[in-house]
């Protein structure tokens, strides 16, 4: 089945311990994102990838870094969480462009920094 | 930049119909995507208009006016089922790889 995969699901973390939220599609996808969805502010881009070894900064990068060594995985990394980053997280991938089908979600990661 | 609106929230009686209207302001339009998002799950694709006009996929429907940056999305028949998060995003080729741009979605409410 094409799919999106993230993990965990569910986070609870305390503030300043590094984190890692995985995804991984299994549909070769060239374009991969990383989005964090708030209440009243809607999806926002935090970083994205075109291809392998290029990421680029979306609209709200600061706090997060990502990586991409191979194609299929896009890890977001969170070197030391913040209350402020208390959101859902979405990986989303898709063809270069997105073509007519936009992109393909993964079912998200709740985080809570405490 | 880009600046997507859409209304809130708005409620709706099973098996009738609602239409859910997104503006916005982008300097290299590409595409609009209409998303389904129920509460605390991914977003899905729903449909797709990067022309002028009406397209329709079963009882869903777009239409995309470029000239005055209008879209709408047509729900028929509704079913308790649809009760969710309506998601409009802008594609622009002037962000880098064609970015979305998403709005803040409209929650509609099914009653019976």
């Amino acid at each position: 089945e094409a799919q999106v995969t993230q993990n965990p699901r569910y986070l609870i973390t305390v503030t300043g311990k590094k984190l890692t939220v995985t995804c991984s599609q299994n549909m070769n996808h060239e374009y991969m994102s990383w989005y964090r969805q708030d209440p009243g502010l809607g999806l926002r881009q935090i970083y994205y990838s075109m291809n392998v070894e290029v990421t680029d900064k979306g609209d709200v990068p600061e706090g997060y870094k990502v990586s991409r060594k191979e194609k299929r995985n896009f890890p977001l990394i969170l070197e030391s969480p913040s209350p402020n980053q208390t959101s859902l997280y979405f990986c989303a991938s898709s063809l270069p462009g997105q073509g007519m089908n936009g992109y393909t979600f993964g079912s998200g990661t709740r985080l809570t920094v405490v | 930049g880009q600046n997507i609106d859409q209304p809130t929230e708005m409620t709706a009686t099973e098996g009738a119909i609602v239409q859910i209207n997104c503006t916005y302001q982008t300097s290299g339009f590409n595409g609009l995507f209409w998303y389904q998002q129920h509460a605390g799950e991914a977003p899905t694709f729903l449909s797709y208009n990067v022309l002028d006009g009406l397209e329709e996929k079963g009882r869903f429907s777009s239409f995309l006016s470029r000239s005055k940056g209008y879209s709408y999305l047509l729900l028929k028949e509704l079913q308790m089922k649809d009760s969710a998060s309506y998601l409009c995003a802008v594609r622009d080729h002037q962000r880098g790889n064609n970015r979305l741009a998403f709005g803040k979605g409209n929650q509609v409410v099914v009653i019976p």
